[in-house]
């Protein structure tokens, strides 16, 4: 079956613009979780949607949100964008939440000039 | 919250030889355990993960090892090969997140 689709693969974008990530996961999945990973941080959590709903949010500000449709399909956006924000962003797809086998996706690698 | 570390940020194995890779966790009210591996170019990959209520599992060629005494946990992986280089996370679940540690970067020498 397939994995986890994110999409774009890569993206660069300029300081002060915004972005939306788009993550389709495994079929009959319902949960959606997305990390950012850095070479200094490794892998933060940034939220975690389960049938449309946020059940969890890292520590990251109110810059980064995000939301799940209907058919599972999750997205997130980065506002005002910062040098910072420059990162491989995860999204991984579980049956019922992080505490049942995940699978990822292989990123999206945004970079902030 | 929860803290994971590793004990050690890089590992250098020869081919054949088996590997074990060590992770802390803080939370002694964590249950759910796992271990990624992860590619150059590519999203962590699901290894093996292990619940509370064992302190052993096994898969093919990987081995967990759980102590929560002492909140420690081990990957052993037998007979490594050249396709196991790669950065090793372990990662423990709360509260509907995984927190993980640095990552331990396997390199196998032939």
């Amino acid at each position: 079956k397939a994995g986890v689709t994110q999409t774009p693969r890569y993206l660069i974008k300029t300081r002060g613009q915004q972005v939306t990530l788009s993550c389709s996961p495994i079929s009959g999945h319902r949960s959606v979780s997305w990390y950012q990973q850095t070479p200094g941080q490794g892998l933060q959590f940034l939220f975690e949607y389960f049938s449309e709903t946020q059940r969890n949010k890292g520590n990251f500000p109110g810059r980064f949100s995000g939301r799940q449709f209907s058919n599972s399909r999750s997205e997130m956006n980065v506002s005002t964008l910062e040098l910072g924000d420059s990162a491989l962003y995860l999204c991984a797809s579980s049956i019922r939440g992080m505490n049942t086998e995940a699978f990822f996706g292989q990123g999206t690698r945004l970079t902030v000039v | 919250g929860e803290s994971v570390g590793l004990h050690l940020p890089t590992l250098s194995v020869q081919e054949g030889d088996n590997s074990i890779i060590n992770c802390a966790y803080s939370n002694s009210a964590s249950d759910y355990f796992i271990w990624y591996k992860q590619e150059s170019g590519k999203g962590p990959q699901f290894i093996i993960d292990i619940r509370s209520n064992m302190d052993k599992r096994q898969g093919q060629r990987v081995t967990v090892l759980l102590n929560k005494t002492v909140k420690h946990l081990s990957l052993q992986i037998a007979a490594t090969q050249p396709g196991d280089s790669a950065v090793y996370f372990c990662a423990v679940f709360n509260d509907y997140k995984l927190s993980f540690g640095a990552g331990t970067t396997v390199t196998v020498r032939a």
